[in-house]
């Protein structure tokens, strides 16, 4: 089955102790990203990635890193988390078009962070 | 970036269609116009996109304006599965490759669907 898996679904943690949230898809899809949702304010991009090694900027990258060093992971890095980052975090991956047409992205099922 | 608007809430009963409307007055040429829907405790999924013609598909319609402006979503008979947050967003088409993969999520539409 096609899927964007995230793991973990659920996590509370302190401030400052560093995390990982880790995404995999199985679509062979070069295109991965990260957004965050908070109430009001909808989702918002973190970071994204057009490939292996290649990541960039979303709207609100602050406080969070990522790593692509492989086609299906792509993790999201917490080094350390404070509880404005307490929201809830979704992965989402497509292709990337090669004839200018946008292919549809395939969002995880969510990891709801709280950070005390 | 070029910015989405929508109501914020919309009602409709069910086996009736609904239209879901969203304004996008600086669109550019090469922007791409995508729905996606949400679902209480689900992530984002796509339900439909277009470039200037309209288009159908097995979950919706989608109805763009001549000047591209506008568009509205369109789903001919509303189920309680419905009921979802609607999205619509703006694409960018690739250029140079470094701007396709930003995407800007609105607050969207909160659907209500009456049984």
């Amino acid at each position: 089955e096609a899927q964007v898996t995230q793991n973990p679904r659920y996590l509370i943690t302190v401030t400052g102790k560093k995390l990982t949230v880790t995404c995999s898809q199985n679509m062979n899809h070069e295109y991965m990203s990260w957004y965050r949702q908070d109430p009001g304010l909808g989702l918002r991009q973190i970071y994204y990635s057009m490939n292996v090694e290649v990541t960039d900027k979303g709207d609100v990258p602050e406080g969070y890193k990522v790593s692509r060093k492989e086609k299906r992971n792509f993790p999201l890095i917490l080094e350390s988390p404070s509880p404005n980052q307490t929201s809830l975090y979704f992965c989402a991956s497509s292709l990337v078009p090669r004839t200018g047409r946008r292919y549809e992205q395939y969002f995880g099922p969510g990891t709801r962070l709280t950070v005390t | 970036d070029a910015k989405t608007t929508q109501p914020n809430s919309m009602e409709s009963n069910e086996e009736e269609p609904v239209h879901l409307p969203c304004n996008h007055s600086t669109i550019s040429g090469t922007d791409y116009i995508h729905w996606y829907r949400q679902l209480p405790s689900q992530g984002p999924e796509y339900v439909i996109h277009g470039l200037t013609s309209n288009v159908n598909n097995r979950m919706a319609s989608l109805a763009i304006a001549e000047d591209r402006k506008s568009s509205t979503l369109i789903l001919h008979r509303a189920t309680l599965r419905d009921a979802a947050v609607y999205y619509c967003i703006l694409v960018q088409a690739p250029a140079g490759g470094t701007s396709y993969g930003k995407l800007t999520f609105g607050q969207g539409t909160i659907l209500t669907v009456h049984p």
